[in-house]
C-alpha cells in the first residue's frame, strides 16, 4: 500500500461545477500538505499549502486537512476549462526534505 | 533565472547508453530534489541535496543512478547503461530553506525515452 493514495480519475465535469479532489495517507508524521497542479508536459506548480489540520481558502480554491482521519481535500468552485489539468496532492514531515505525492487526478472541465 | 531550469528537455537514448540530465535551481536555493515521474503517475522521490551534501538518496532505484551537486548550485543526474524502464520524466525542484514549510518549486522536467 502506498503512503499516499489518490483516485486517478479521470474526472470530467461541466463548466461551473464544484469539484472535489481527495487523498488519504498513512504516515501520521506528515505535517505539511500541498496541492500541485500539473498541465500537460509541464512541471507541477504549487496551488495550495496547509500546515497541520484546518481549512485554507484562496479564491475559488479551498484546501481541507483532517489529520484525525488522515484525509485531505481540495475543492474548486465555479470550475473553468482552464482548470483542466492533473491535480497532485503532496505531503511532507515537519523536518527533512522529500515530498510524497499521490498518483494525481486528471480533471477535465467541459465548456 | 526566474525558475528551475532543466536540460535537455527531451532525450532519446539507446538502451545501454549513459545519459546526464542537468538542473539549474533558483538562485540561492539551498535544497534541491530529483523526482521521477512515469506516465500517469505522481512524481516519485529520488534524491535530496542540502547545498552540496546529498542527505537522502533512498529513492534512487539502482546503482546505475547517480546524482551530484558539487558546488551547491547546479546538479546533474546521471543514469548509466539505460534500460527501457528508465523512460520517464525527470523533475528537478528547489526550495529556499530546509524546513517543512518552504515552498518547493519544480522545473518542467527532462523527458527521457530509452529505445
Amino acid at each position: 500500500q502506498k503512503e499516499v493514495e489518490q483516485d486517478p480519475g479521470p474526472l470530467s465535469v461541466p463548466e461551473g461545477a464544484i469539484v472535489s479532489l481527495n487523498c488519504t495517507y498513512s504516515n501520521s508524521a506528515f505535517q505539511y500538505f500541498m496541492w500541485y497542479r500539473q498541465y500537460s508536459r509541464k512541471g507541477p506548480e504549487l496551488l495550495m499549502y496547509t500546515y497541520s489540520s484546518g481549512n485554507k481558502e484562496d479564491g475559488r480554491f479551498t484546501a481541507q486537512v483532517d489529520k484525525s482521519s488522515k484525509y485531505i481535500s481540495l475543492f474548486i468552485r465555479d470550475s473553468q476549462p482552464s482548470d483542466s489539468a492533473t491535480y497532485l496532492c503532496a505531503m511532507r514531515e515537519n523536518q527533512g526534505g522529500k515530498l510524497i505525492f499521490g498518483q494525481g487526478t486528471e480533471l477535465s472541465v467541459k465548456p | 533565472g526566474a525558475g528551475v531550469s532543466q536540460s535537455p528537455r527531451y532525450k532519446v537514448a539507446k538502451r545501454g547508453q549513459d545519459v546526464a540530465l542537468r538542473c539549474d535551481p533558483i538562485s540561492g536555493h539551498v535544497s534541491l530534489f530529483w523526482y521521477q515521474q512515469a506516465l500517469g503517475q505522481g512524481p516519485e522521490f529520488l534524491t535530496y541535496f542540502q547545498n552540496e551534501a546529498q542527505l537522502d538518496k533512498s529513492g534512487l532505484p539502482s546503482d546505475r543512478f547517480f546524482a551530484e551537486r558539487p558546488e551547491g548550485s547546479v546538479s546533474t543526474l546521471k543514469i548509466q547503461r539505460t534500460q527501457q524502464e528508465d523512460s520517464a520524466v525527470y523533475l528537478c525542484a528547489s526550495s529556499l530553506g530546509t524546513l517543512g514549510g518552504n515552498t518547493i518549486y519544480f522545473g518542467e522536467g527532462s523527458w527521457l525515452t530509452v529505445v
